[in-house]
């Protein structure tokens, strides 16, 4: 099923800490995930994906978990700057009879100075 | 890289009146598009999937007689509000990807605001 938009859940960390940001996806069929980050009054960009059939992917200063025996992913950001700060959707990819993009739900991340 | 542009980035009109919003893949041919619309403080919500030169598929709770998409070339794809109401104002954000099908392209997101 589809998620549907609750008031988004807020991170606030130090900068200079680690953060994980979770996410819970609901379609045990989708084969690929993906992490956004979205800037106030801009569209979603692309941070990091992860096919169903990893369960660790890093990239510079991130890293997602996949497990998918609970239907979880997460997002780790190592050393949290300032320029970190916006809302983190994961999506998951449902191909079905077509492509499909689903968004999660979203945290916001704020780091203090 | 592959961009997304949307224009036009905000828009504020009369209730009643229609707004047409544009979405352009700017150095790929986007064989699929996508519409979302994101309330404040809310998750992107899937709209609309269009293929180039065929009906958009539109999600469940959707009206196709309210939000008009045209995919009319393999850059070019436009979400008309028709007859808009005070409830359509809301953040529209398009994508796109080209024949790979990944990574997704977004746009910068319109924001409309009905009085």
């Amino acid at each position: 099923g589809e998620s549907v938009g609750l008031h988004l859940p807020t991170l606030s960390v130090q900068e200079g800490d680690n953060s994980i940001i979770n996410c819970a996806y609901s379609n045990s069929a989708s084969d690929y995930f993906i992490w956004y980050k979205q800037e106030s009054g801009k569209g979603p960009q692309f941070i990091i994906d992860i096919r169903s059939n990893m369960d660790k992917r890093q990239g510079q200063r991130v890293t997602v978990l996949l497990n998918k025996t609970v239907k979880h992913l997460s997002l780790q950001i190592a050393a949290t700057q300032p320029g970190d700060s916006a809302v983190y959707f994961c999506a998951e990819i449902l191909m079905d009879s077509s492509y499909k993009l689903i968004f999660g739900s979203g945290t916001r991340l704020l780091v203090r100075p | 890289g592959a961009v997304v542009s949307q224009h036009p980035s905000w828009v504020i009109c009369k209730s009643g009146t229609s707004v047409k919003i544009e979405c352009r893949s700017l150095d790929f041919q986007a064989t699929t598009m996508f519409w979302y619309r994101q309330f404040p403080k809310q998750s992107l919500m899937l709209m609309a999937t269009s293929n180039e030169g065929s009906k958009a598929t539109y999600e469940q709770g959707v009206e196709k007689d309210k939000f008009l998409i045209n995919h009319a070339s393999l850059t070019l794809s436009t979400l008309t509000v028709t007859s808009a109401h005070p409830e359509d104002s809301s953040f529209y954000i398009c994508s796109a990807i080209g024949r790979s099908n990944q990574p997704q392209h977004f746009g910068d997101g319109t924001r409309l605001s009905i009085l």
